[in-house]
């Protein structure tokens, strides 16, 4: 069974860099087979994706949010992790981690997700 | 960019057809996939490759994709099924992962 879990700061002033982790159990960061990602939520709204990696390390993000993202993965650890910079407001969301599915050329989803770690941007 | 459309809400009555559209620019030509979400919990796979269900998915949900629109459908529909959903694709030429604005399905 696959299993995600986030972890991160909770609360972070503006201006600031937040980091958040996904420790994965059951399949390998390092896998072939799948991507990982990240997938942010603001509150009563929908689902936006922030980027995915590769088991490479080849990254895809968000156009809208690129300037000031990194996913990265420490394969040690079975973990793969995400920083955002230059948090505002905007930036408050739960944010979720999860397993893409690639096969292909066209298909990708995301097939299993974390319980999603909320990240409040205030001062 | 590629954008994903979707109605924000839908109503049917239990043991009813619930149908939720997601529309693209030529979004036939690629894969649809759709997830559940109830409130205060994680999205979950309903439907990938257009009209595949993931295992523990009841036959009462079945998807369809042509065109410029892809379709989930509810068969049955029950109390249980009221939720967000929200339709996803790739965009292959620019490397995106696309999410519609979602659909609250209510079950009167």
């Amino acid at each position: 069974q696959v299993q995600l879990q986030e972890s991160g700061p909770g609360l972070v002033e503006p201006s600031e860099t937040v980091s958040l982790t996904c420790t994965v159990s059951g399949d390998s960061v390092s896998s072939s087979i799948y991507y990982w990602g990240w997938i942010r939520q603001p509150p009563g709204r929908g689902l936006e994706w922030i980027g995915s990696m590769s088991y490479s390390g080849h990254t895809y993000y968000n156009p809208s949010l690129k300037s000031r993202v990194i996913i990265s993965a420490d394969t040690s650890n079975n973990q793969f992790s995400l920083k955002l910079t230059s948090e505002t407001a905007a930036d408050t969301a739960l944010y979720y981690c999860a397993r893409l599915v690639i096969r292909g050329e066209f298909l990708r989803y995301f097939d299993y997700w974390g319980q999603g770690t909320l990240v409040t941007v205030s001062s | 960019s590629y954008e994903l459309t979707q109605p924000p809400s839908v109503s049917v009555s239990p043991g009813q057809i619930a149908s939720i559209t997601c529309s693209g620019d030529k979004l036939g030509d690629k894969y649809a996939s759709w997830y559940q979400q109830k409130p205060g919990q994680s999205p979950v796979l309903v439907i990938y490759q257009d009209n595949k269900r993931p295992s523990g998915i009841p036959e009462r949900f079945s998807g369809s994709n042509s065109g410029d629109t892809a379709t989930l459908t509810i068969s049955g529909t029950q109390a249980m099924d009221e939720a967000d959903y929200y339709c996803q694709a790739w965009d292959s030429s620019t490397l995106r992962v696309v999410f519609g604005g979602g659909t609250k399905l209510t079950v009167l």
